[in-house]
């Protein structure tokens, strides 16, 4: 069955260093999304990506954020130098086109964030 | 804005009973969709049931049901004969159209739900 893969896993840094997270969504779906966990609290939306162009973005996501998706297949998540309130796992995730499904959002397994 | 409340942070249920995880909206879409994702202790984001606005009738996925009072704006998770394997943390969510073509789902706050053997 066909999933949404990220890496890393695990990723830890120093503070004001820049991270990349990297996401495969599946490969027909068309919405994109990255999504954030503070250890043991809510899942927090970050943004949504469609057609090229972030859809909308939370207040979460400030000019340290930035997504792009370079070759069709990749969705990264960039962030440009991490405070250690960054720390969290952060999920991608991906649905298909409106008309097939229930649009549910496929998610990868997360990685985590440690900024030190 | 949309909004999405779970008013229950931690919830006990004995094995084999059925327990309700409550959840209510707040959206003045007329176009939305209500879904339940379960996150076990491993962390994983699990798709669980859907509810689309428009949907007259109650979903159902084998154990699970969604008990959906749209005047009340109320998207209950019902698991009927609780496992042990449903220890987890349950989140509501809500999904709503953008303008912008794309979509947006945001969660509730979650309920920890512990199955007692």
């Amino acid at each position: 069955e066909p999933e949404v893969t990220q890496t890393p896993s695990h990723q830890v840094t120093q503070m004001g260093q820049e991270v990349i997270l990297r996401c495969v969504p599946i490969s027909n779906h068309l919405y994109f999304y990255w999504y954030r966990q503070i250890l043991g609290q809510k899942v927090e939306f970050l943004v949504s990506f469609y057609n090229n162009e972030i859809s909308e973005k939370s207040e979460i996501f400030d000019d340290q954020f930035s997504v792009e998706r370079p070759d069709g297949s990749n969705f990264t998540l960039k962030i440009r130098s991490t405070k250690l309130e960054d720390s969290a796992m952060y999920f991608c995730a991906s649905s298909p086109r409106r008309t097939v499904g229930n649009g549910e959002l496929f998610f990868g397994e997360g990685s985590r964030l440690t900024v030190l | 804005a949309q909004k999405i409340t779970q008013t229950q942070p931690g919830m006990f249920v004995q094995e084999k009973e059925a327990v309700t995880l409550d959840c209510t909206y707040d959206t003045s879409d007329q176009s939305y969709g209500l879904f339940w994702y379960k996150q076990p202790s491993s962390g994983e984001m699990i798709f669980l049931i859907y509810q689309g606005s428009y949907d007259e009738q109650n979903a159902t996925e084998g154990r699970y049901s969604l008990n959906f009072q749209k005047a009340r704006k109320s998207a209950n998770l019902v698991i009927s004969a609780s496992q042990l394997g449903d220890s987890a943390m349950y989140f509501c969510a809500m999904r709503e159209v953008l303008n912008t073509g794309g979509f947006k789902t945001i969660f509730g706050a979650g309920t920890r739900l512990f199955v007692k053997a």
